[in-house]
This record gives structure tokens, sequence and C-alpha cells, in this order.
């Protein structure tokens, strides 16, 4: 299996801007997480979603972010406009059902200028 | 709440024993431990489920008591490749299942 997929790997932006992070998840897992790592703040759950479904967006930070699971194979998390404060390393986590395992992809690094 | 980790930092010398302690406070239902170089994303190590097990791989091996709320992580015989950061995450029973929320983690670095 290829593992979780996430693209672009690096992102550069200038402030205002609208990004879109892409994440494949792992075949027939049926959970989906988007995490935010920074120095100060650490890895935080952002968002997760179960069979496409929203569940907790609990950790997502303001209005400007929002993410998308359209179907079982593919999600986006999208930042309108972004700030400096935005840059970070966005990983995607999937999982499957049977085992309580979550598998990370590489992430993308996002930098706001 | 995130779960607290001790200590932030170990240094090793090739060979050597380490021991990452991960504490929350509220009941636990699972602690899963992940290591993580840098530039690369975390990778799964291990889980441990409420039950009070403990288990290992190789010369990596964890605990969890659940009374406690604590999960350890013990590295025996430290090896250069054990280098990178460790996180804990812990999944709640209240309100948190399925999701995890993780330590700020403990950064080892083994030297020869």
């Amino acid at each position: 299996d290829a593992g979780v997929i996430q693209s672009p790997r690096h992102e550069v932006t200038e402030m205002g801007q609208e990004v879109t992070l892409r994440c494949k998840p792992i075949s027939g897992h049926d959970y989906l997480f988007w995490y935010r790592q920074t120095m100060m703040r650490g890895l935080e759950l952002l968002i997760y979603f179960n069979n496409n479904v929203p569940i907790d967006d609990s950790g997502m930070p303001e209005d400007r972010f929002s993410a998308k699971m359209p179907n079982a194979s593919f999600s986006t998390l999208k930042i309108q406009p972004s700030e400096p404060r935005d840059s970070a390393v966005y990983f995607c986590a999937s999982r499957g059902l049977a085992k309580n395992i979550q598998y990370f992809g590489a992430g993308t690094r996002l930098s706001v200028l | 709440q995130q779960p607290v980790q001790s200590p932030q930092a170990v240094i090793l010398r090739e060979g050597e024993d380490a021991v990452i302690n991960c504490s929350s406070s509220k009941a636990l239902y699972s602690v899963h431990w992940y290591r993580q170089k840098h530039g690369e994303a975390p990778i799964f190590l291990m889980i441990l489920l409420k039950g009070g097990e403990q288990k290992g791989h190789d010369k990596i091996s964890a605990s969890f008591n659940e009374k406690k709320q604590q999960s350890s992580l013990y590295l025996t015989a430290s090896q250069l490749s054990y280098s990178g950061t460790y996180f804990c995450g812990t999944e709640g029973i209240s309100g948190g299942y399925n999701k995890l929320i993780f330590g700020a983690g403990t950064r080892l670095a083994v030297h020869p």
C-alpha cells in the first residue's frame, strides 16, 4: 500500500491568499484526521472524519479554516485567507476500524509570507 | 487536555537506557506512542489499551497504569536509530474516543 499521500509537500504563499492542502488516505480506512504541528503548540488535532462525515471540528482554529471529504479517498483542508501565523506543518492521518492505529502522511510544510 | 510528558529532552550514549513518561488528568482508554525524526512524519510504535498491559517491540517496551492514568516508554540498550522526538497520544474514555491528544514530545538524542 502507498500509505497516506499528501500534496503538496511544500507550499509558500503570501498573506491573504487561499491555500488548499490535499490528502489521500489509505484505501479501506474509514477515519481521517487533520493535524497541525508547530514548535509552540506541538501536534494539534484540527478535525476528523468518519466515513466522510466530519465528527469533531473543535480544533479548527477559526472560520478561515475549512475541511471537506467528498469521498472515501480524498480530503482537503482549506485556509482562506491565509495569515503568517498559519505557517506550520500540516499532517493528514488515517486509520481503519479494526485497528486503532493512525498512519500519518509525510505532511505539507506551509509558509505564509 | 494535553497529556504531560517528561522529561522534555534526553541525551544518551549508545547502549544506555531511558524512560519516557506520559501522564493524563483524564480517564484513558488507550495510550499510543509515536516516534518522529526531524522533517518526517510520526511513526507508530505501539498502543496500550485499558487493562494495564505491557507491550514490547525489540528493545522498546511500554506500560500503562490505568489507575494513575500514566504510561511509560522504556528504551533499553539504545541505538543511534532511536534518536528523534517521542510523542504519546492519549484516547479518553469520555467524549474522546477515536481521537488522540498528543503530548508536547520528548526529544531523544543518542550519541556514539
